[in-house]
Order: C-alpha cells, then structure tokens, then sequence
C-alpha cells in the first residue's frame, strides 16, 4: 500500500455521463497531480494542486475539471464523456521538501471504461 | 520546457542476461531524474532518482542507472534479469530551474515494456 488512495478502482459509464474520481494522498502531502494513462497518449499530466490551490494545468479539457478539499484529499470530474476518455487515471502525492528526493508516490489508479 | 524521450517501446531479454533501457532528456538548468516501474494493473512505483552527485545511482531490486550529462541521458541497468522484472517501466524528468508558471511536476516518457524471457 502506497498511502495514496483511489476510489473507485472501476468505473464503467455511458458517453455522455458525468463521473467523479476521488484521491487521497498519502498523510503529510499538501501536493496531489492527476494524471492520465491511456495506450496511445502515454501518461499525461492533467492537473496539479497544492494545499487546496491549483498549481498547474497540463493536457487537461475543459470538460473536466478538479478541486482539492481542507482535508487535502482531490476529486477529478469527468463530464460529457466520450469514448476517448477511457483511461486509467492516476492520483500522484508529494510533500513539497521531498519532491525533489522521491519524486512521487501513486495511487493504483482508476480505470474508467465509456461505453 | 522540460521533456524525456524512451526510444524503445519495447525490450526483450533473456534471464539471466543483462537489460538496458535507454533514456534521454531536456531540461533548461539541471535535471532530477526519475525511474518507475508499473505492473499490470497497479500504480508506479518508484525505483530509483538522480538529483546529484555518483552518476551512478543504486536503486531498489538491483537496478541501478547511470547520468551522463554530456550525452543528456539516464539509462536503467540491471546485471542480471530475473523474469519478474518484467514490466512497463517509465523515466521521468523535472527541471531544477523553475522560474514562474514553469512547471513543477514530473514529465514522464512513454514507457518501454521489459520481457525477460526464461
């Protein structure tokens, strides 16, 4: 067990749908990032925040959008789903003084299937 | 901006031998370098850094990788493969110079497949 928590581990959805993933990093990280996994784009990254404050936008839609709680755990929704969405999605935590030492621990992801 | 470039999609090993997965990069200032390791359905799970320092870094499961800042690269080693080194494996990069609106998160490769064969 990393300590970083992904729920629901599956998801499985009609085009169109609106979806939401939940993390929780691991205790003492203020920084969680999603990222996207998919075959033919690889792993891109979506979005980062930092002790509730957004940080950093990477290749993320419009159509999705994140926030992240007092409690520091993150959800990233997914709206008007299409095909191409489907994907595993990964939750990444850091404590800012350790990034530059251990990089990231992740989550086990969740993998959304659009039918 | 920063990038990392696996060239191989693919490697293919007998056990026993040793592997090689290559790894090259771009950064502005100096680079904090990164290894993963993802198996089926799981999430990444680190393997070894360089921030500075022995080019030469020693990392979990006998893995080591060697910097070579002249050739911009960070090659994952291993002397000897075991079968259950097999997995999708992912180098990652982060520039130490951030300056404002520059990144701070990792940029990964696209990951290369190790098969160790028996």
């Amino acid at each position: 067990d990393s300590g970083v928590t992904q729920t629901p581990k599956h998801l499985i959805t009609a085009t169109g749908q609106r979806v939401t993933l939940r993390c929780s990093p691991r205790s003492g990280d203020l920084s969680v990032y999603w990222y996207q996994q998919s075959l033919d784009q690889g792993l891109q990254f979506l979005i980062q925040y930092y002790n509730g404050e957004e940080r950093a936008k990477g290749n993320i839609l419009e159509r999705f959008s994140a926030q992240q709680f007092p409690d520091l755990h993150s959800e990233l929704n997914l709206s008007s789903l299409e095909l191409g969405d489907s994907a595993l999605y990964f939750c990444a935590s850091s404590a800012k003084e350790k990034l530059a030492n251990y990089g990231y621990t992740f989550g086990s992801g969740t993998r959304l299937t659009v039918v | 901006a920063q990038s990392v470039a696996q060239p191989e999609d693919q490697v293919n090993v007998a056990e026993g031998n040793p592997l090689t997965v290559k790894c090259t990069y771009s950064v502005s200032g100096n680079p904090y370098l990164f290894w993963y390791v993802q198996y089926p359905n799981r999430g990444l799970q680190f393997l070894l850094k360089y921030i500075t320092g022995d080019n030469l870094v020693k990392g979990s499961y006998g893995f080591e990788a060697e910097f070579n800042k002249s050739q911009t690269s960070f090659h994952l080693k291993k002397p000897s493969a075991l079968v259950s080194d097999s997995a999708l494996y992912f180098c990652a990069v982060r520039d130490s110079l951030l300056s404002s609106g520059s990144a701070r998160q990792l940029t990964f490769g696209s990951g290369t497949q190790l098969t160790v064969l028996p």
